[in-house]
């Protein structure tokens, strides 16, 4: 079975300050993919990242990075210099290779306080 | 459409009802899938579709739920004779193909039994 733990209810950091959001996954597939969603006040889902499991370079994109490493089966999230509009929900999640239905976790809350 | 587009966003029923939601994907997206996303927690999946396969409705909480899609394209999940504990937001996605690209969810339907 899949599980994916984001064990972050709720973080507040103050604008600027750097957070990390963890997510650790469980699968028995040798081929998976994870996933970052962004869920802002307005309620839509935004797609941030996909990475698949045989890929392990760790990612960054302007002030998002992100650490993906096998070994403790976790891909952790990075905002650096954090912004009020990054407030939202981010969820974490996992889908089986070459399988459509992914696993999500039950998201973490970021709060940017300006 | 340019996205996942679903109706209602805001549907308000009375205990015992029957509803149907509407999930509109993206063109060409030969992928759908229904997940529930309650009060402050995570995505729940509820069903997916992949192109003339048959559906994976493991996520369906009971019999009242039901999905169709009709022609490769538009969704409709409907609940019959609703409980208070379907109230939820039913959020819809798409993706490409076979391969495991990130979802493009809808602005989901907010459906709240009375």
């Amino acid at each position: 079975a899949q599980k994916v733990t984001q064990a972050q209810t709720e973080i507040s950091v103050v604008e600027k300050e750097d957070v990390t959001l963890d997510c650790v996954y469980e699968t028995r597939d040798t081929t998976y993919y994870l996933f970052w969603y962004k869920q802002p006040p307005s309620g839509e889902l935004v797609f941030l990242i996909r990475r698949n499991s045989f890929d392990e370079q760790n990612e960054i994109s302007g002030r998002y990075s992100w650490n993906f490493q096998k070994s403790t089966s976790s891909f952790n999230f990075t905002i650096t210099a954090s912004q009020v509009v990054d407030s939202a929900v981010y969820f974490c999640a996992l889908g089986q290779g070459g399988y459509q239905k992914v696993t999500f976790g039950t998201g973490t809350k970021l709060q940017v306080i300006p | 459409g340019a996205g996942v587009s679903q109706s209602p966003s805001n549907k308000v029923t009375e205990k015992g009802k029957d509803v149907e939601l509407r999930c509109d994907p993206i063109s060409g997206h030969t992928a759908l899938y229904w997940y529930r996303q309650s009060l402050g927690q995570g995505l729940e999946f509820l069903i997916y579709f992949q192109g003339n396969s048959a559906p994976d409705k493991s996520g369906l909480p009971s019999d009242r739920f039901s999905a169709e899609r009709t022609g490769g394209s538009v969704s409709t999940l409907t609940i019959q004779r609703t409980q208070q504990e379907d109230s939820a937001v039913y959020l819809c996605a798409s993706s490409l193909g076979r391969q495991t690209y990130g979802y493009t969810f809808g602005s989901g339907t907010r459906l709240t039994v009375v």
